[in-house]
């Protein structure tokens, strides 16, 4: 997936620390988004960006901030890590709404 | 509660034979629909999609079927390879609001193929 890349791809966080997940994508999509994946859960929405300036709350946003910095970069911000956090994170591109996202590789996020 | 529903957690199935995995929608403002495959340690990749305005959209040796009444698609893979082995994620997407650039995936289906 060399158009939407994700950093860090690992990363251990005590309960209480902050992190951002940075996602850029080189695909000149209009939207991106992220997700949450936890064992049997499918993909969760937590925030999306359908243009650049605009952010709107999905289905599990409590707990994120979310930063769209322009066309290119889209940033998910823990404050205030919890071990509920725990999980793979995916950042998505796509050009509009019927037109499929393409998906980063995820970061995969342990809070202990 | 969920609108996307994969009820099968697994499947398996014979190398060279069909594999049919299900999708049941709830909501009816759903009008796209797409399917994914995901391997482990890597992001879902897109498989195939079909528009509420049409019932069935073929690529290759994959084609999804969707019924508009039963709120159901199907996606069937034919012949079955053992690189096809991996999580599919049903998605859809509605037509109109908020919603609209939102995707809503099932749960997934993993998809064993048998050498």
């Amino acid at each position: 997936n060399a158009g939407v890349t994700q950093t860090p791809k690992f990363q251990v966080l005590k309960t209480g620390q902050s992190m951002t997940l940075q996602c850029a994508q080189d695909m000149n999509h209009n939207s991106m988004y992220w997700y949450r994946q936890d064992p049997g859960m499918g993909l969760r929405l937590i925030y999306y960006s359908a243009s650049e300036g605009t952010t709107d709350k999905g289905e599990v946003p409590n707990g994120y901030n979310v930063s769209r910095l322009n066309k290119r970069e889209f940033s998910l911000r823990l404050e205030s890590a919890a071990p509920s956090q725990t999980s793979v994170y995916f950042c998505a591109t796509t050009t509009d709404r019927v037109q499929p996202q393409h998906f980063g590789d995820g970061t995969r996020l342990s809070i202990l | 509660d969920q609108q996307v529903k994969q009820n099968s957690p697994s499947l398996s199935v014979q190398e060279g034979r069909i594999s049919i995995l299900n999708c049941d929608y709830t909501n009816s403002m759903f009008d796209y629909f797409l399917w994914y495959k995901k391997y482990p340690a890597e992001g879902p990749t897109f498989l195939i999609s079909i528009s509420s305005i049409k019932d069935k959209n073929e690529d290759g040796r994959f084609t999804v079927f969707l019924n508009k009444s039963a709120k159901h698609l199907s996606l069937h893979i034919v012949p079955s390879q053992p690189g096809d082995s991996a999580v599919y994620f049903c998605a859809a997407s509605a037509n109109s609001g908020a919603g609209s650039y939102q995707l809503t995936f099932g749960k997934g289906t993993k998809l064993s193929v048998i050498p």
